[in-house]
């Protein structure tokens, strides 16, 4: 079955500086790439997907990226925020079916 | 419009207790998935509803796990027997049941076994 690891386990990135999450996949046939985004409390909630037939995906400050001959998908923050601290986690699935998620990254954006 | 809404927030039981949890999806959406979070931990799998079927049961981890949805829109996961490893997160999600749609969490269920 499909497995994902995601890196870093945490990041501290200062106010105003740009954040990267890094993601590997296992299973080739996933073609479903989401993102989300927990704060403490809540579910998580969807902040960008990207699908296979596509590379790269932006809106506004956030981007992802996707290497489907490596197996290598990228969250990137840029310009971070306060209100940006909370845990990612980024996921793989094929359209429709169930979500294998990565074990998460806390990110704390400092003063 | 409202989002995927679960009752009750938090339950606390004690070990061997049963217990049901609720879940309503957005309306309209056929597909709901059930996941359970462990603290420090991502989401996992535990069992996908389209319509009234459950199309994919793999993430149960044992017979003391069932989940229903009659109607084809609440959905309600039953807990047999409970345990101290059960306590976790559950979370539920919908989706349009598109092939290409997004899912979308509750607020999810935190479940403490005493």
């Amino acid at each position: 079955g499909e497995n994902v690891e995601q890196h870093p386990s945490t990041l501290s990135v200062q106010e105003g500086d740009s954040a990267v999450i890094k993601c590997t996949y296992s299973d080739s046939a996933s073609n479903y790439f989401p993102w989300y985004k927990q704060e403490l409390g809540k579910g998580p909630q969807l902040i960008i997907d990207i699908r296979s037939n596509v590379g790269e995906k932006k809106d506004q400050r956030i981007a992802v990226t996707l290497n489907k001959t490596a197996k290598h998908f990228s969250l990137h923050i840029t310009e971070t925020q306060p209100e940006d601290s909370a845990v990612y986690f980024c996921a793989a699935s094929s359209v429709g079916d169930k979500i294998i998620f990565g074990k998460g990254t806390r990110l704390h954006i400092l003063p | 419009g409202a989002g995927v809404s679960q009752t009750p927030s938090n339950k606390v039981t004690e070990k061997g207790k049963y217990v049901e949890l609720r879940c309503d999806p957005i309306s309209g959406h056929t597909a709901l998935y059930w996941y359970r979070q462990s603290l420090g931990q991502g989401p996992e799998f535990l069992i996908y509803f389209q319509g009234t079927g459950a199309a994919d049961d793999s993430g149960l981890p044992n017979d003391r796990f069932f989940a229903v949805r009659p109607e084809g829109s609440v959905s309600t996961l039953k807990i047999q027997r409970t345990e101290r490893g059960d306590s976790a997160v559950y979370l539920c999600a919908s989706s349009s049941g598109r092939a290409s749609d997004t899912q979308y969490f509750g607020p999810g269920t935190r479940l403490t076994v005493l």
